[in-house]
This record gives C-alpha cells, sequence and structure tokens, in this order.
C-alpha cells in the first residue's frame, strides 16, 4: 500500500526557514515523479514543485523559485522542500503526492495527509 | 487568477448529470498536454479521480468521465449523489510556466 507522510509544518516567523519531509512507503520510490501541492485555507490547490525520479530535474512555480528546494533521498524514500525567506502568502497546508503511473508525471494519484505552515509574527 | 478557469460553483439534484468545465490556452490544454481532474471533500486530501483526460483510476466510479476538446476539457458526472458534494479541480500542464497548473476549483453542490 502506497503511504506518504508528511510532517516538518510549523508556526515561522516572517523571513524564516523551514523543512518538509515526507516519508514514502508501499512502491520503488526512484522510480517515481513526486510533487508538493499547497492549499492556503479556504483556498484551491497550487502546485509547487516536482521532481523527476530518474534524472532528479526540478520544476517551479514561478511564486516560490528561488526561494523553495525540492530534493528526494532514493536510498531513505524521503522527499524534502526546503523553504526560505518565508512569506504570509506561504502559509497553506503543503501536500506530498506521487504519480498515478512512472509514465503520467503530473497525475497525482496518491496524496499524503498534508502538513500545515503558517508564518506569522 | 489561473490560466485554467472553472466556474465557482455547480448544482444538480440526486439522479442528475452534471459537467465541471476547464477552459485554457495554447501553452497548456491547446498544446496538447493531458487534464487531469481531483476530487476534495471537506476536510481531507484530494483524490484523482480521472487522469489522461479520460482514464479513471481503479476504484473511482464510471459515473465520473473526461473529455477534451480544443482549449478545453470537461467532468462529467451522471447520477449525481450526495456524496459527490465536494470541491473539484482540474489540472494540466504549461509549457509558459514551465511546470503544472490547477483550475481555480469548482465547488458542487448536491441540492
Amino acid at each position: 500500500e502506497v503511504q506518504l507522510l508528511e510532517s516538518g509544518g510549523g508556526l515561522v516567523q516572517p523571513g524564516g526557514s523551514l523543512r518538509l519531509s515526507c516519508a514514502a512507503s508501499g512502491f520503488t520510490f526512484s522510480s517515481y515523479a513526486m510533487t508538493w501541492v499547497r492549499q492556503a485555507p479556504g483556498k484551491g490547490l497550487e502546485w509547487v514543485s516536482t521532481i523527476l525520479g530518474s534524472d532528479f530535474t526540478t520544476y517551479y512555480a514561478d511564486s516560490v523559485k528561488g526561494r523553495f528546494t525540492i530534493s528526494k533521498d532514493n536510498s531513505k524514500n524521503t522527499l524534502s522542500l526546503r523553504i526560505n525567506s518565508l512569506r504570509a502568502d506561504d502559509t497553506a497546508v503543503y501536500y506530498c503526492a506521487r504519480t498515478v503511473r512512472e509514465d503520467y508525471i503530473g497525475a497525482l494519484g496518491y496524496w499524503g495527509q498534508g502538513t500545515l505552515v503558517t508564518v506569522s509574527s | 487568477q489561473s490560466v485554467l478557469t472553472q466556474p465557482p460553483s455547480v448544482s444538480g439534484t440526486p439522479g442528475q448529470r452534471v459537467t465541471i468545465s476547464c477552459t485554457g490556452g495554447s501553452s497548456n490544454i491547446g498544446a496538447g498536454y493531458d487534464v487531469h481532474w481531483y476530487q476534495q471533500l471537506p476536510g481531507t486530501s484530494p483524490k484523482l479521480l480521472i487522469y489522461g483526460s479520460r482514464n479513471r483510476p481503479s476504484g473511482v466510479p464510471d459515473r465520473f468521465s473526461g473529455s477534451k476538446s480544443g482549449t478545453s476539457a470537461s467532468l462529467a458526472i451522471t447520477g449525481l449523489q450526495a456524496e459527490d458534494e465536494a470541491d473539484y479541480y482540474c489540472q494540466s500542464r504549461d509549457s509558459s510556466l514551465n511546470g503544472w497548473v490547477f483550475g481555480g476549483g469548482t465547488k458542487l453542490t448536491v441540492l
């Protein structure tokens, strides 16, 4: 059974940093692209970043480019998101997600339960 | 303001058929990229309903179907049930943004 478990969220001051983690199990982690999606309170889904499974190519939304860094540790089956220079509009639930199939990079078939990041002084 | 436009809300009565549209442009749906659809029940993580514009993951009822034409896509739900009341999102890749985008979401109310 595919399982994704996020951690690392919390209350952070503006300008601060945070590292989110997603522990994956139940599948061959190295074979799949992984994605972070966020959802601000009462708002819609926003794609944040994707990392490919094979060559670690990364993609970022313009709103986070230069501040967020996605990484993948295939030896530990862990996906990470390093977030720097946090702003109030980064407040959101952050979801870790896996593609439904190896060849459908964008179709997110498995989701974690999410971790809440709150940016406030 | 998302590059994929969805109606903010739709409604229907039990048993009815409803459709949710997703309108994009030449850099996403019109460029031939697949459209994926998600359902998000209140307080839960999103669930993939349709991928590759018309494919259903295992376990998704055949009451849900997807289609794509030109720069638009649609999600159709037949035999509407009370449990279908949720938020629905479309998603596609966008070449101009070099990434993926979600629509703004549509709230489905079952009357």
